[in-house]
């Protein structure tokens, strides 16, 4: 089957930097989304990644390897606005988008 | 742009009740999409269309139709509403290549007692 893992929940201090990982297994591979959610709200694009490597776009860096089936979110001098769900999503040979269940990030003062 | 809107924003049903829900898109998008979010799990996509007057089931699909019969507007349908139908629904549009970033509506917040 189809599987998307990352961590239910994480906690990280203001100004400080945090990773969110992702481990896939997906029949097939057409790139891996990362989306942020505020609560209440609907998801909104961060990052693509379809070839292996980091990917920088201001405070958030996407890294991908799939040779490992791996992703990391980092998210550098965190601010309070920052709290919410991160949603790792990856496209498989269909074109259709599996979502891991997401990470709620909690930022601390 | 609006973007991507849905309506309503929030509705209760009794079981057993039919209703649409509305999303409309004004970005000349040619794949859009349903999804439903449960807590704590993932968007599950219940149907998706590649363009007017094409559409294909998702991943969950049972107890729900849709419609495409203009670029703008992809309908969704549920025609005997059940409790495990309690979800929230996120209406989103793409571009005309499927690997292109998906844009979201605000949401249904749907309630069926």
């Amino acid at each position: 089957g189809q599987n998307i893992d990352q961590p239910t929940e994480m906690t990280a201090t203001e100004g400080a930097i945090v990773q969110i990982n992702c481990t896939y297994q997906t029949s097939g591979f057409n790139g891996l989304f990362w989306y942020q959610q505020h609560a209440g709200e609907a998801p909104t694009f961060l990052s693509y990644n379809v070839l292996d490597g980091l990917e920088e776009k201001g405070r958030f860096s996407s890294f991908l390897s799939r040779s490992k089936g791996y992703s990391y979110l980092l998210l550098k001098e965190l601010q309070m606005k920052d709290s919410a769900s991160y949603l790792c999503a990856v496209m498989d040979s269909n074109y259709q988008l599996i979502w891991g269940a997401g990470t709620k990030l909690i930022i601390k003062p | 742009n609006a973007g991507v809107t849905q309506t309503p924003k929030f509705r209760i049903l009794k079981i057993g009740q039919s209703m649409t829900l509305q999303c409309a898109q004004d970005m000349n998008h040619n794949y859009m999409y349903w999804y439903r979010q449960d807590p704590g799990m993932g968007l599950k996509l219940i149907y998706y269309s590649v363009g007017a007057g094409i559409t294909d089931k998702g991943e969950v699909p049972n107890g729900y139709n849709v419609s495409r019969s203009t670029t703008e507007d992809f309908p969704l349908r549920l025609e005997l509403a059940a409790p495990s139908q309690t979800s929230v629904y996120f209406c989103a549009s793409s571009p005309r290549e499927a690997q292109e970033t998906q844009y979201f509506g605000p949401g249904t917040r749907l309630l069926v007692l």
